[in-house]
Parts: structure tokens; C-alpha cells; sequence
């Protein structure tokens, strides 16, 4: 069956440090992949995604992801945390051998992303 | 501004009174969607739509209804609201209705409260 998996609830991390979002799937073809981040109030915005090519994408706002085939993961990065950073974040893929011709998107159950001053 | 619009953006209603929570987008997007948010679910989806008539199922369609009789619009029906339809409502759209290539647009949400 497909689905994705975030295994943390809540990441905290100190402004300035690097910070990792892990997001791992399961589906039966190439996935597509992308992530999403949530701010307080507000709806979901896209920030990167992979289709196909270089594993290693990059985003919005200076994160990057990066598809990994064979552990089947997709882990948010970024060098340097900002305050503002601070969201909650979605993981979602797309099978494109699943729900047909659809635009059906699986999404992780999110993480929260908590930067420190 | 390319943006998908979501209203109300809060409802308080009480079980049984039918309401409808409205989606609208500007950006020609043949793709629309809804989703409800839950905690510790993540987001589900409810309804999509593929084209203007097209409307499918998604994962949680039960007590839901939609309608798109213009590419722009995609409202969302709940005929007989109960509480365990209390939860955060999201409208998405996208350019293309499949294989998926392109990222979805969401709007701002309904945080729907039924009694």
C-alpha cells in the first residue's frame, strides 16, 4: 500500500544550526515527492519537490531534499535554521501507478519543526 | 494574484443544519481538491475534481458532497454536519489533473466546529 511516513512529531533545533526533516515512503513505482510547510493560520505551501533527475532538489526559502531510492526516504534539509523557519511540515508522494490518471497526493502526518533562538 | 480562496474561513454550526464551504481559484487549474486535516493524520483527501462535471471520491468522502459546474469553483457540501466532521478544511488545486507533476495550490482553510 502506499504511504509516508514522518517519524517525528517535533524537531527542535537552534537557530543557526543545520536541520533535518525525515520523511520516508512506500509505493509501488517512482514516486513523485514533495514537501509542504504549514505556518500557524495559514494553508499549505509548496516548497521543493523531486519528479525525477538529480536527487539532490532544491526549494524554497533555502531548503533542499534529498531523494534517496534505496532506503526510500526524502529528508528535508537545511544548512542554516532560521526563528522563521519554525512551521509544521508535510511530506507527500504521488504514485503515479495509483489512483490512476489522478493527481492523488498521500501525505505524511507532518512535523513539527521548532527553531530555537 | 494566483491564489486559491476558501469561505468561511471559521464556521460554528450545529449537527444537521446543511452548510457550504465555498473554493475558489484563479489560476485556470483544470485539478481541484479538498482535504480535511486532523491531528495526527495528516491531510486526507476528501473530493477531487479533474475537469468542469468530474468530481470523484477520495479517501474520506462519506457525509460530503461537491459540485464543479465552473473550472473556478469547487464547494464543498456537508448536507447533515455531524461532530466528527469538526475538523480543518482545505481546498487545493493544481495545473494538471494527472500523473501529478505539479505542486498543489491550497487555499487558507475552514476550521469547521460542528455541535
Amino acid at each position: 500500500a502506499q504511504s509516508v511516513a514522518q517519524p517525528e512529531d517535533q524537531v527542535n533545533v537552534a537557530e543557526g544550526n543545520p536541520l533535518t526533516v525525515k520523511c520516508t515512503y512506500s509505493v509501488s513505482g517512482n514516486p513523485y515527492l514533495f514537501w509542504y510547510v504549514q505556518y500557524p493560520n495559514r494553508g499549505l505551501q509548496f516548497l521543493l519537490k523531486y519528479i525525477t533527475g538529480d536527487n539532490l532538489v532544491k526549494g524554497s526559502y533555502g531548503f533542499e531534499a534529498e531523494f534517496n531510492k534505496s532506503q526510500t526516504s526524502f529528508h528535508l534539509k537545511k544548512p542554516s535554521a532560521l526563528v522563521s523557519d519554525s512551521a509544521l511540515y508535510f511530506c507527500a508522494v504521488r504514485d503515479p501507478l495509483y489512483g490512476g490518471a489522478t493527481n492523488k497526493l498521500i501525505f505524511g502526518t507532518g512535523t513539527l519543526l521548532a527553531v530555537q533562538p | 494574484e494566483a491564489q486559491v480562496t476558501q469561505n468561511p474561513r471559521y464556521l460554528i454550526t450545529v449537527t444537521g443544519k446543511k452548510l457550504t464551504v465555498t473554493c475558489s481559484q484563479n489560476m485556470n487549474h483544470e485539478y481541484m481538491s479538498w482535504y480535511r486535516q486532523d491531528p495526527g493524520l495528516g491531510l486526507r483527501q476528501i473530493y477531487y475534481s479533474m475537469n468542469v462535471e468530474v468530481t470523484d471520491k477520495g479517501d474520506v468522502p462519506e457525509g460530503y458532497k461537491v459540485s464543479r459546474k465552473e473550472k473556478r469553483n469547487f464547494p464543498l457540501i456537508l448536507e447533515s454536519p455531524s461532530p466528527n466532521q469538526t475538523s480543518l478544511y482545505f481546498c487545493a488545486s493544481s495545473l494538471d489533473p494527472g500523473p501529478g507533476l505539479h505542486e498543489q495550490y491550497f487555499g487558507p482553510g475552514t476550521r469547521l466546529t460542528v455541535t
